[in-house]
């Protein structure tokens, strides 16, 4: 298995342009999370899937983030507009949910620079 | 409000040698830990874990022992390799929250040759 594929895997962009982040999870997972790693708050979860549906989006930071799941292989995370201090890596993970106990596989990461 | 804390932000030490990685948690709800290494440009990966019923759990070179009285959990690596170099996370989860892990801000392990 190629494992969780993220892209693109860096993107620096202006502040006030719309970035979407792709990932594609491993074949067979249920789960799929949505983490940002920054150096002042390290590794936080934002948002997570079960089965494709949204399951807990409190750690989204603010209404200009989305994610989106349409079907079980791929899902999306949207900031619009993207200001400076989204500047982080963004990780995707996936997971089987039954098995115990339940480990999460992270993707490389998405680099993201908003200038 | 940091619930999963790694005070040590680095380690270094010599081939061959013991490292020793601690962590230290406040949520006493927490009853699940990983343990997940992390190379530069790449995601953090699976190492070992353990449920808050055991006190250790070994894995070859690598040991997690947990002390629940005192919320403190270590990672024991021996020998440990050059390989081993990477940024080590510690993270948590509970029974009520098991799709939510709170990681720890990482220490970084340099074994020198």
């Amino acid at each position: 298995d190629a494992g969780v594929i993220q892209s693109p895997r860096h993107e620096v962009t202006e502040m006030g342009q719309e970035v979407t982040l792709r990932c594609k999870p491993i074949s067979g997972h249920n789960s799929l999370f949505w983490y940002r790693q920054t150096m002042m708050r390290g590794l936080e979860l934002l948002i997570y899937f079960n089965n494709n549906v949204p399951i807990d989006d409190s750690g989204m930071p603010e209404d200009r983030f989305s994610a989106k799941m349409p079907n079980a292989s791929f899902s999306t995370l949207k900031i619009q507009p993207s200001e400076p201090r989204d500047s982080a890596v963004y990780f995707c993970a996936s997971s089987f949910v039954g098995t115990t106990p339940e480990t999460q596989y992270f993707g490389p990461g998405t680099r993201l620079l908003v200038l | 409000d940091q619930q999963v804390k790694q005070n040590s932000p680095s380690l270094s030490v010599q081939e061959g040698r013991i490292s020793i990685l601690n962590c230290d948690y406040t949520n006493s709800m927490f009853d699940y830990f990983l343990w997940y290494k992390k190379y530069p440009a790449e995601g953090p990966t699976f190492l070992i874990s353990i449920s808050s019923i055991k006190d250790k759990n070994e894995d070859g070179r690598f040991t997690v022992f947990l002390n629940k009285s005192a919320k403190h959990l270590s990672l024991h690596i021996v020998p440990s390799q050059p390989g081993d170099s990477a940024v080590y996370f510690c993270a948590a989860s509970s029974t009520g929250s098991a799709r939510q892990l709170t990681f720890g801000s990482g220490t970084q392990l340099t074994v020198l040759p």
